[in-house]
Parts: structure tokens; C-alpha cells; sequence
């Protein structure tokens, strides 16, 4: 069964363009969550969406961002416009469950974005 | 509030034993530890629930205390392959996971 796809894989651009980060989770997975990984601040949890409702966006940086599920198999992360400081790895990753000894978080192969 | 993970580098000979500590200033769910391996995405190892338990994963085990909100993970003998960085991910109220700042582990032969 394939995991977590996301793409691109790498994005290189220049501040102040958009920039789309695209995630389709584990197949039956009904919790999506977008993290980022700095050096400097770690992994940090964006959002994340509960049977394709956002639950909690508390980590969302700025208005400059956004994320969106429109069904159970696709979900994007946008940034508009883009900054050098949000270079960063970005991970999506996908649970059956949310809670209990299952809960278990499947992450993707990350994307790493470059802004320059 | 991320939680405080230490030490911050280990660095062992194969064979050798780690502990890697996670503490939280907040009442604690769970407690998830994952592997990230340089270039790769985090791996799930285990998860800990409430209730003191302690858990098993091949020569990879952990603990959690509830009440001192505190998790430690044990590598024993440790293997080249259990190189990478380890994070703890506890959960508090609503489901989400907050990632201490990771321990890098380095085995060397």
C-alpha cells in the first residue's frame, strides 16, 4: 500500500511568489496533519484536519498561509506570498485514529522548500 | 509548550545503552517516540498511554510516568541502524502532538 505522497519534492522560488504544497494521505486515513521542520524551531505542527474539517490552525504562522481539504484524498498548503524565512521542510502526515495504543501518525517524504 | 528532550547528542559505540528523556510541564495523554534518519521523514516507534506502562519494540523500550509527565526511552546494544535523531511527540488535549527538539543519536562501529 502506497504511504504518504506528497509533491513537489523540492520547490525553489523567489519571495513574493505562491507557493503550493500538495498531500494525498494514506487511502482510509481520516486525520491529516501539515508539519514544519526547521533547524531552528523543529518540527512544528501547522494545522490539522479531521475527516477533511480543520480542527485546530493554531500553528499556521500568518494569514500568508493556508491549507485546504476538499475530500479524503488531497490536501494543499499555500503560501502566498512566500518568504525567505518559510524555507523549511514541510511533512504531511496521515492517522487512522486519533487517539488510543493505534494512534499513529504516518508522515510523508517531506518537501523542501527554498525561498529565495 | 514543547517538550524538553535531553540530552541533545549522544554519541555511542555498538553495543553500548542510551537513555533519551522527554519531560513536559503539562498533564500528559500520551506520549509518541519516532526516528528520523538524516534526509528521511520522522518513523513511528511507539506510543504510550496513560497508566505508567512500559513498552517494547525489538532491543528498543520506554517508559512513561504520568505523574511527573515524563517518558524515557531505552536503546539497548545499540545497533549502527539506530542512528538518526529521536523525537518524543506528547499529546494534550485535543489529539495534536507537540515535538520536543529531538536527540541525535550517532553509533558508531
Amino acid at each position: 500500500d502506497a504511504g504518504v505522497i506528497q509533491s513537489p519534492r523540492h520547490e525553489v522560488t523567489e519571495m513574493g511568489q505562491e507557493v503550493t504544497l500538495r498531500c494525498k494521505p494514506i487511502s482510509g486515513h481520516n486525520s491529516l496533519f501539515w508539519y514544519r521542520q526547521t533547524m531552528m524551531r523543529g518540527l512544528e505542527l501547522l494545522i490539522y484536519f479531521n475527516n477533511n474539517v480543520p480542527i485546530d490552525d493554531s500553528g499556521m504562522p500568518e494569514d500568508r498561509f493556508s491549507a485546504k481539504m476538499p475530500n479524503a484524498s488531497f490536501s494543499t498548503l499555500k503560501i502566498q506570498p512566500s518568504e525567505p524565512r518559510d524555507s523549511a521542510v514541510y511533512f504531511c502526515a496521515s492517522s487512522l485514529v486519533l487517539a488510543g495504543p493505534n494512534y499513529e501518525q504516518y508522515f510523508g517524504p517531506g518537501t523542501r522548500l527554498t525561498v529565495t | 509548550q514543547q517538550p524538553v528532550q535531553s540530552p541533545q547528542a549522544v554519541i555511542l559505540r555498538e553495543g553500548e545503552d542510551a537513555v533519551i528523556n522527554c519531560s513536559s510541564s503539562k498533564a500528559l495523554y500520551s506520549v509518541h517516540w519516532y526516528r528520523q534518519k538524516h534526509g528521511e521523514a520522522p518513523v513511528f516507534l511507539m506510543i504510550l498511554l496513560k497508566g505508567g506502562e512500559q513498552k517494547g519494540h525489538d532491543k528498543i523500550s520506554a517508559s512513561f510516568n504520568e505523574k511527573k509527565q515524563q517518558s524515557s526511552l531505552y536503546l539497548t546494544a545499540s545497533q549502527l541502524s539506530y542512528s538518526g535523531t529521536y523525537f518524543c511527540g506528547t499529546e494534550n488535549a485535543g489529539n495534536m502532538l507537540t515535538f520536543g527538539g529531538g536527540t541525535r543519536l550517532m553509533v558508531k562501529p
